[in-house]
């Protein structure tokens, strides 16, 4: 099976900061990733596919990017609603694996 | 506005069967151009897929996991269900149940949840 490796397991930032979120693949798996958000007791979110597509509905704050079996989720901007939990799943092949998660708290 | 909710008991007793079904409403099942999943998260970690359906019938199964899931569609209730056996308390989760969208490949509708505990 496919690994992602997801890091940071947390981080705390503040309103307004710009913060990165990264998975590594544990082979090539082209662009076939997304990210999800979940926040407490709700079901997880589409916010990116296939590595850097924005999914409809999804502020433009959110950005993906791909580079080799690195995938970065990148939240240009902080917003009170962004502190959560994040997941990068591979969609590559099967079995579908998700990433371990970070979550992002409030400094 | 298609919209997918989980149902089944609440708790379910060590060694016996776990039974859940989504049902999907606002739209068919019988699309081309979906899989539906299901996926869970045991309490305070990460989410772990389990299977894949699609309309047809075809399934995709999580290995570690397949000698005990099945999971099986029923396009004239427009519902698709999961069943795993022989379940401990590690089975203890939220199961969500997904659509997936095909190419691109993402889950990009979920219900809301339901939690399973496996318990005496």
């Amino acid at each position: 099976a496919i690994q992602m490796t997801q890091s940071p397991s947390s981080l705390s930032a503040s309103v307004g900061d710009r913060v990165t979120i990264t998975c590594r693949a544990s082979q090539d798996i082209r662009n076939d990733l997304g990210w999800y958000q979940q926040k407490p007791g709700k079901a997880p979110k589409l916010l990116i596919y296939v590595a850097s597509s924005l999914q409809s509905g999804v502020p433009s704050r959110f950005s993906g990017r791909r580079s080799g079996t690195d995938f970065t989720l990148t939240i240009s901007s902080l917003q009170p609603e962004d502190f959560a939990t994040y997941y990068c799943l591979q969609d590559y092949d099967y079995p579908l694996t998700f990433g371990g998660g970070t979550k992002v708290e409030i400094k | 506005q298609l919209q997918l909710q989980e149902s089944g008991p609440g708790l379910v007793k060590p060694s016996e069967t776990l039974s859940l079904t989504c049902t999907v409403s606002g739209g068919s099942i019988s699309s081309s151009s979906y899989h539906w999943g299901w996926i869970r998260q045991p309490p305070g970690k990460g989410l772990e897929w389990i299977a894949n359906i699609y309309y047809s019938g075809s399934t995709y199964y999580n290995p570690s996991l397949k000698s005990r899931v099945t999971i099986s569609v029923d396009t004239s209730k427009n519902q698709f269900s999961l069943k795993l056996s022989s379940v401990t308390a590690t089975d203890t989760a939220v199961y969500y149940c997904a659509r997936r969208g095909l190419r691109p490949e993402r889950f990009d509708l979920w219900g809301r949840g339901t939690l399973v505990t496996v318990s005496s």
